[in-house]
């Protein structure tokens, strides 16, 4: 069984300075991980993906996530935030435990910047 | 390319009524993933279906069901509407069901149920 844990619902910074969004998960096999961002009144868009190869990804907006398997963690980070940047981000895991491709959600991280 | 449409935008119901919500996915898509967004729950997998089948479903009563027709466009029903059931629906669309593939989401539908 696959699951997910995002740590802070919220996550509160200045215009400017490190985000710094946490997702650590849980898979019996090797996992593939996603990052999305959910703006206001919108579906979900994303913005990063890891599958196999380099741990370190980069995905659109600046954003980038590294994959550490022995922490088991996909922490997402972007060295200066935006207020446009203000949304709620999910993480989510995704295995093909029992032939199901069906990703697994965290609860979301809601980042509030402020200028 | 459109993306995921879905429809109503919004849709208010009353106890014990039924819904059905609509998705289309982006032409070329064939697997379609409903979701139920609940405050500040994240996203619960309701369904999924390929190719017309219903493939896997979430921990939902039946009274949640849905099909998929020959154009690959969806529809979630919902029976017996309970207060709980009030959330955003999200449909998402694929190219093909694998592990690495990105899903695309609609908009959704939000669902007040009074």
């Amino acid at each position: 069984a696959q699951s997910v844990t995002q740590l802070g619902s919220h996550v509160s910074v200045s215009e400017g300075a490190l985000v710094l969004l946490r997702c650590n998960y849980s898979s019996s096999v090797p996992p593939y991980l996603f990052w999305y961002v959910q703006y206001p009144n919108q579906g979900l868009q994303l913005l990063l993906k890891y599958t196999t190869g380099a741990t370190l990804v980069k995905g659109i907006n600046g954003f980038e996530a590294e994959f550490k398997k022995s922490e088991t963690s996909f922490h997402l980070t972007k060295p200066s935030a935006h207020m446009s940047d203000a949304a709620e981000y999910f993480c989510a895991v995704s295995d093909q435990t029992g032939g199901s491709y069906i990703p697994t959600f965290g609860r979301g991280t809601s980042l509030i910047v402020h200028p | 390319e459109a993306g995921v449409t879905q429809s109503p935008t919004h849709l208010i119901k009353t106890r014990g009524q039924q819904a059905t919500l609509r998705c289309s996915p982006i032409s070329g898509h064939t697997s379609v993933y409903w979701y139920q967004q609940a405050l500040g729950l994240g996203l619960q997998f309701l369904l999924w279906y390929d190719e017309g089948e219903e493939r896997n479903r979430g921990n939902f009563p039946p009274r949640f069901s849905g099909r998929q027709f020959p154009n690959y466009s969806s529809e979630l029903n919902v029976n017996a509407l309970e207060l709980e059931d009030s959330a955003l629906y999200l449909c998402a669309s694929i190219r093909y069901p694998l592990s690495t593939d990105t899903q695309y989401f609609g908009p959704g539908t939000r669902l007040t149920v009074l």
